[in-house]
């Protein structure tokens, strides 16, 4: 079955630090959508990818969806405390319903 | 306009009870999809709902069922219970405007726990 991986599982960052945090999936997805977890919350969505090579920008967050449509990233600039959480990405295969989420990064920034 | 309502929000089951949950999803939204999330990973797809339909069903067992009624709302059934089964069960709804991907609106979750 299909499989979302993502790495790392934990990122400790110096705030005001870059980082990126990636996500690879086993097979081909028509999509690919990011959410942010933030401590005793639920995943709230960020963005979603569809084209290959694809790339959005929220702010500091720049999304990457891979030419081959099986990887992303998430890079964050100059990190701020409120970028604390656990970020998923979430892979679709064409025509499935399943959303596949990834294991997610887990961020935690130091002041 | 209201997001994405679950109920209730924490639960205490034994082995072998049987827990129904239920959700809410944001109006206009006629699709519905349950999520289990153990401590520590991401949601796993259990079903997805639209227009009372089955859509889609994960790799779970034959005590997970679940329904959609009419005003779209849904209930997520669960018999047999294993304390393996204890987790946070989110709802997400979506608009699911014709097309198979679309974004999920979660709600806050039912914490599940077995004993």
């Amino acid at each position: 079955g299909q499989q979302v991986m993502q790495i790392p599982q934990y990122q400790h960052v110096q705030e005001g630090e870059d980082f990126t945090t990636y996500c690879n999936s086993s097979t081909t997805l028509s999509n690919i959508q990011w959410y942010k977890q933030r401590p005793g919350g639920h995943p709230v969505f960020l963005i979603q990818l569809v084209k290959s090579g694809e790339v959005k920008k929220q702010k500091r967050l720049t999304f990457q969806f891979g030419e081959a449509k099986k990887n992303s990233s998430l890079h964050i600039t100059a990190t701020q405390t409120t970028d604390v959480g656990t970020y998923f990405c979430a892979g679709l295969r064409s025509n499935d319903y399943k959303l596949s989420f990834g294991a997610g990064t887990t961020v935690t920034v130091r002041a | 306009d209201a997001g994405v309502t679950q109920s209730p929000t924490h639960l205490i089951k034994t082995r072998g009870q049987h827990v129904t949950l239920r959700c809410s999803p944001i109006s206009g939204h006629k699709s519905v999809s349950w999520y289990q999330q153990v401590l520590g990973q991401g949601p796993q797809f259990i079903f997805q709902y639209y227009e009372k339909e089955e859509r889609g069903r994960g790799n779970f067992p034959d005590r997970f069922s679940a329904r959609q009624f009419p005003n779209y709302s849904s209930e997520l059934n669960v018999n047999a219970l294993l304390l393996g089964d204890s987790a946070l069960y989110l709802c997400a709804s979506s608009s699911l405007s014709g097309g198979y991907a679309d974004t999920q609106y979660f709600g806050p979750g039912t914490r599940l726990t077995v004993l």
